[in-house]
């Protein structure tokens, strides 16, 4: 069956970065699409970007460009979100999503909470 | 890309059927047929309920109905259950080739 599996919670300071992973199973990793979503606590869901793990192909939201690299690694079947200059507003979990086709999130990560904290 | 409009609340009685609207604009929901609805329980990852503005992923069952009309998108869910209390969200595929989210409705299950 079809897993995302995201690495654990991360404790970071305002400025530094944060890497999160995310390891695909259960189907052809470079067939499909990856989308990173977070959601700060008790708030909605935020699309931030997609990478493509077939070309490396990037497409970020707006408010994230500039701060947020996505990245894939074919040989382990995982794909990467880095985000940084973090500050308290960055604190959240943070998803990722499998695309297919014309719509993504018919699989999920279980989520990585990342805090950002003096 | 401003966050799709849905109502921050609904609810209903077992047994009955709710409707959980999500608005955007000609650069979104009017643009393409590209609206998904995700239902969260609290404390969990997001699920997909709909895609393509009206199919259902197998599993999904088919009280969970979806439907679009212009910029507005529409979820129904027929026969409430309890189990069905849960956060929703809307989201869209966009003209700028990004994705954007409803800000999400809290379902009650009176």
């Amino acid at each position: 069956q079809v897993q995302l599996v995201q690495s654990g919670a991360e404790a970071t300071k305002p400025g530094a970065s944060v890497k999160v992973s995310c390891t695909a199973s259960g189907y052809t990793f470079t067939r499909h699409g990856i989308s990173w979503v977070r959601q700060a606590p008790g708030q909605g869901l935020e699309w931030m970007g997609w990478v493509s793990p077939d070309n490396g192909k990037t497409n970020y939201a707006q408010k994230f460009k500039g701060r947020v690299t996505m990245t894939t690694d074919t040989s382990t079947a995982t794909a990467y979100m880095e985000l940084r200059s973090l500050t308290s507003d960055d604190s959240a979990f943070y998803y990722c999503a499998r695309h297919s086709g014309i719509f993504f999130g018919d699989n999920w990560g279980q989520g990585t909470l990342v805090t950002v904290s003096s | 890309q401003s966050a799709l409009t849905q109502p921050p609340s609904v609810s209903g009685s077992p047994g009955q059927s709710v409707t959980i609207s999500c608005t955007g604009t000609s650069s979104d929901v009017g643009s393409y047929n590209r609206v998904s609805w995700y239902q969260q329980p609290p404390g969990t990852a997001p699920k997909l309920l709909i895609y393509a503005v009206n199919n259902r992923p197998s599993g999904v069952p088919d009280r969970f109905s979806g439907s679009k009309s212009g910029s507005t998108a529409s979820l129904t869910i027929s026969g409430l259950q309890t189990e069905d209390e849960a956060d929703y969200y809307c989201s869209s595929y966009t003209t700028t080739t990004t994705w954007v989210f409803g800000g999400g409705t809290k379902l009650t299950v009176l």
